[in-house]
Protein backbone atom coordinates (compact mmCIF):
# COMPACT_ATOMS: atom_id res chain seq x y z
CA UNK A 1 0.00 0.00 0.00
CA UNK A 2 1.04 3.49 -0.73
CA UNK A 3 2.54 5.48 2.43
CA UNK A 4 3.69 8.63 3.44
CA UNK A 5 5.56 9.24 6.46
CA UNK A 6 6.42 12.11 8.27
CA UNK A 7 8.59 12.76 11.32
CA UNK A 8 8.10 14.22 14.48
CA UNK A 9 4.44 14.59 14.13
CA UNK A 10 5.35 17.64 16.44
CA UNK A 11 8.41 20.10 17.00
CA UNK A 12 8.63 23.05 20.01
CA UNK A 13 11.70 25.58 18.91
CA UNK A 14 12.24 28.84 20.32
CA UNK A 15 12.69 31.56 17.66
CA UNK A 16 16.65 31.65 15.98
CA UNK A 17 16.93 27.06 15.79
CA UNK A 18 17.33 25.56 12.98
CA UNK A 19 14.69 22.05 12.53
CA UNK A 20 14.70 19.60 10.14
CA UNK A 21 11.43 17.75 9.29
CA UNK A 22 11.66 14.52 7.40
CA UNK A 23 9.28 12.51 5.00
CA UNK A 24 9.97 8.92 3.37
CA UNK A 25 7.36 7.27 1.40
CA UNK A 26 6.57 4.02 -0.31
CA UNK A 27 4.77 5.03 -3.70
CA UNK A 28 4.30 3.23 -6.79
CA UNK A 29 3.94 5.53 -9.87
CA UNK A 30 6.12 8.24 -8.25
CA UNK A 31 6.32 11.38 -9.77
CA UNK A 32 7.45 14.42 -7.56
CA UNK A 33 7.29 15.00 -4.12
CA UNK A 34 6.29 18.06 -2.45
CA UNK A 35 5.86 20.26 0.96
CA UNK A 36 2.83 21.84 1.87
CA UNK A 37 2.20 24.85 4.43
CA UNK A 38 -0.91 24.98 6.62
CA UNK A 39 -1.40 27.49 8.88
CA UNK A 40 -5.39 27.72 8.94
CA UNK A 41 -7.16 26.17 6.60
CA UNK A 42 -5.61 25.55 2.67
CA UNK A 43 -2.06 23.89 2.22
CA UNK A 44 0.22 26.66 0.29
CA UNK A 45 2.83 25.21 -2.19
CA UNK A 46 6.51 25.16 -0.92
CA UNK A 47 8.75 22.95 -3.18
CA UNK A 48 7.82 20.28 -5.56
CA UNK A 49 11.37 18.30 -5.95
CA UNK A 50 11.80 15.43 -8.76
CA UNK A 51 15.41 14.98 -9.00
CA UNK A 52 17.41 13.70 -6.34
CA UNK A 53 20.24 15.34 -4.60
CA UNK A 54 18.91 19.17 -6.02
CA UNK A 55 18.46 21.15 -3.34
CA UNK A 56 15.75 23.83 -3.21
CA UNK A 57 15.95 26.93 -1.79
CA UNK A 58 13.74 29.75 -1.20
CA UNK A 59 15.06 31.94 1.51
CA UNK A 60 15.53 30.31 5.17
CA UNK A 61 13.81 27.22 3.75
CA UNK A 62 15.40 24.54 1.90
CA UNK A 63 14.29 21.12 0.29
CA UNK A 64 16.08 18.03 -0.92
CA UNK A 65 15.08 14.33 -2.17
CA UNK A 66 16.71 11.35 -2.03
CA UNK A 67 15.14 9.05 -4.37
CA UNK A 68 17.41 5.96 -3.72
CA UNK A 69 16.61 5.90 -0.39
CA UNK A 70 12.96 7.21 -0.49
CA UNK A 71 13.19 10.16 1.49
CA UNK A 72 12.79 14.05 1.70
CA UNK A 73 14.04 16.93 4.43
CA UNK A 74 12.77 20.23 4.79
CA UNK A 75 14.99 22.30 6.34
CA UNK A 76 14.32 25.78 8.20
CA UNK A 77 17.00 28.00 9.71
CA UNK A 78 16.77 31.13 12.14
CA UNK A 79 12.97 30.04 12.39
CA UNK A 80 10.11 32.48 13.28
CA UNK A 81 7.07 32.73 15.10
CA UNK A 82 5.60 32.97 11.63
CA UNK A 83 6.76 29.48 10.97
CA UNK A 84 4.20 28.20 13.23
CA UNK A 85 2.11 25.85 11.19
CA UNK A 86 1.52 22.22 9.89
CA UNK A 87 4.10 21.10 6.83
CA UNK A 88 3.09 18.14 5.06
CA UNK A 89 5.05 16.33 2.32
CA UNK A 90 3.11 14.81 -0.48
CA UNK A 91 3.73 12.60 -3.10
CA UNK A 92 2.12 13.03 -6.53
CA UNK A 93 1.43 9.74 -8.78
CA UNK A 94 0.20 9.34 -11.93
CA UNK A 95 -1.17 12.60 -13.26
CA UNK A 96 -1.70 14.88 -10.32
CA UNK A 97 -3.16 13.00 -7.53
CA UNK A 98 -1.43 13.75 -4.48
CA UNK A 99 -0.74 11.09 -1.29
CA UNK A 100 -0.27 13.21 1.90
CA UNK A 101 1.83 12.55 5.01
CA UNK A 102 0.01 13.70 8.51
CA UNK A 103 2.04 16.45 8.78
CA UNK A 104 4.66 17.90 11.63
CA UNK A 105 3.22 20.81 13.57
CA UNK A 106 5.92 23.01 14.38
CA UNK A 107 5.35 25.57 16.83
CA UNK A 108 7.98 28.41 17.45
CA UNK A 109 8.36 30.43 20.62
CA UNK A 110 9.56 33.79 20.89
CA UNK B 1 -5.34 33.97 -2.90
CA UNK B 2 -5.08 31.37 -5.17
CA UNK B 3 -8.48 31.91 -7.05
CA UNK B 4 -10.08 28.30 -6.25
CA UNK B 5 -13.41 29.30 -3.97
CA UNK B 6 -15.36 26.97 -1.89
CA UNK B 7 -18.51 27.27 -0.21
CA UNK B 8 -19.92 27.21 2.12
CA UNK B 9 -16.85 27.35 4.29
CA UNK B 10 -18.91 25.71 7.32
CA UNK B 11 -21.62 23.74 7.58
CA UNK B 12 -23.03 21.67 10.04
CA UNK B 13 -25.59 18.47 9.73
CA UNK B 14 -26.96 15.44 11.29
CA UNK B 15 -26.22 12.41 10.36
CA UNK B 16 -28.23 10.69 7.95
CA UNK B 17 -28.40 13.53 6.14
CA UNK B 18 -26.90 14.62 2.57
CA UNK B 19 -24.70 18.02 1.91
CA UNK B 20 -23.43 19.22 -1.06
CA UNK B 21 -20.05 20.82 -1.46
CA UNK B 22 -19.38 23.07 -4.34
CA UNK B 23 -16.04 24.64 -5.81
CA UNK B 24 -15.15 27.02 -8.68
CA UNK B 25 -11.85 25.99 -9.56
CA UNK B 26 -9.10 28.92 -11.16
CA UNK B 27 -9.37 29.90 -14.28
CA UNK B 28 -7.86 28.10 -16.87
CA UNK B 29 -8.08 25.18 -14.65
CA UNK B 30 -9.68 22.01 -16.45
CA UNK B 31 -8.77 19.11 -13.75
CA UNK B 32 -10.63 19.59 -9.76
CA UNK B 33 -9.42 17.05 -7.07
CA UNK B 34 -11.05 16.58 -3.79
CA UNK B 35 -9.87 16.03 -0.41
CA UNK B 36 -10.87 14.67 2.90
CA UNK B 37 -8.91 16.33 5.78
CA UNK B 38 -10.21 15.22 9.32
CA UNK B 39 -8.69 16.15 12.64
CA UNK B 40 -4.40 16.15 12.52
CA UNK B 41 -4.58 13.96 9.57
CA UNK B 42 -3.26 14.93 6.31
CA UNK B 43 -5.71 15.14 3.18
CA UNK B 44 -6.49 12.00 1.64
CA UNK B 45 -7.97 12.10 -2.07
CA UNK B 46 -11.59 11.52 -2.65
CA UNK B 47 -11.62 11.69 -6.06
CA UNK B 48 -10.30 14.24 -9.33
CA UNK B 49 -12.26 15.59 -12.32
CA UNK B 50 -10.80 16.33 -15.97
CA UNK B 51 -12.87 17.79 -18.30
CA UNK B 52 -16.63 16.78 -16.90
CA UNK B 53 -15.21 12.74 -16.25
CA UNK B 54 -13.95 11.28 -13.07
CA UNK B 55 -10.17 10.95 -13.78
CA UNK B 56 -9.50 8.67 -10.11
CA UNK B 57 -10.91 7.56 -6.94
CA UNK B 58 -9.70 7.12 -3.94
CA UNK B 59 -10.87 5.09 -1.20
CA UNK B 60 -14.16 6.25 -0.43
CA UNK B 61 -17.42 4.39 -0.40
CA UNK B 62 -19.52 5.33 -3.08
CA UNK B 63 -22.31 7.31 -1.28
CA UNK B 64 -19.62 10.34 -2.03
CA UNK B 65 -20.43 11.41 -5.65
CA UNK B 66 -19.24 14.52 -7.34
CA UNK B 67 -19.51 16.41 -10.80
CA UNK B 68 -17.70 18.66 -12.82
CA UNK B 69 -19.71 21.22 -14.71
CA UNK B 70 -18.57 22.57 -18.47
CA UNK B 71 -16.95 25.77 -16.76
CA UNK B 72 -14.94 23.10 -14.59
CA UNK B 73 -16.43 23.99 -11.38
CA UNK B 74 -17.09 20.74 -9.29
CA UNK B 75 -19.32 19.41 -6.69
CA UNK B 76 -18.82 16.78 -3.95
CA UNK B 77 -21.90 15.27 -2.68
CA UNK B 78 -22.37 12.73 0.19
CA UNK B 79 -25.45 11.02 1.09
CA UNK B 80 -25.97 9.49 4.32
CA UNK B 81 -23.76 11.51 6.20
CA UNK B 82 -21.93 9.65 9.63
CA UNK B 83 -20.09 10.96 12.12
CA UNK B 84 -16.74 10.06 10.86
CA UNK B 85 -17.71 11.88 7.54
CA UNK B 86 -16.89 15.41 9.80
CA UNK B 87 -13.61 16.88 8.54
CA UNK B 88 -12.13 19.53 5.78
CA UNK B 89 -12.79 19.05 2.40
CA UNK B 90 -10.32 20.44 0.27
CA UNK B 91 -11.13 21.34 -3.40
CA UNK B 92 -7.97 21.54 -5.93
CA UNK B 93 -7.38 22.68 -9.26
CA UNK B 94 -4.72 22.24 -11.69
CA UNK B 95 -3.82 22.33 -15.46
CA UNK B 96 -4.16 18.34 -16.35
CA UNK B 97 -1.21 18.18 -13.74
CA UNK B 98 1.16 16.83 -16.32
CA UNK B 99 2.47 20.00 -17.94
CA UNK B 100 2.61 21.72 -14.74
CA UNK B 101 3.92 19.34 -12.53
CA UNK B 102 1.50 18.93 -10.66
CA UNK B 103 1.31 22.01 -8.53
CA UNK B 104 -2.37 22.10 -7.17
CA UNK B 105 -4.11 25.17 -6.33
CA UNK B 106 -6.16 24.93 -2.78
CA UNK B 107 -9.22 26.17 -1.78
CA UNK B 108 -9.67 27.53 1.82
CA UNK B 109 -11.95 24.67 2.56
CA UNK B 110 -15.50 23.63 3.77
CA UNK B 111 -15.38 22.59 6.99
CA UNK B 112 -18.26 20.07 7.77
CA UNK B 113 -19.26 18.86 11.38
CA UNK B 114 -21.79 16.18 11.59
CA UNK B 115 -23.55 15.66 14.10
Amino acid sequence: EDKVVQSPLSLVVHEGDTVTLNCSYEVTNFRSLLWYKQEKKAPTFLFMLTSSGIEKKSGRLSSILDKKELFSILNITATQTGDSAVYLCAVLYNTDKLIFGTGTRLQVFP
Amino acid sequence: ETGVTQSPTHLIKTRGQQVTLRCSSQSGHNTVSWYQQALGQGPQFIFQYYREEENGRGNFPPRFSGLQFPNYSSELNVNALELDDSALYLCASSLGGVKVGGELFFGEGSRLTVL
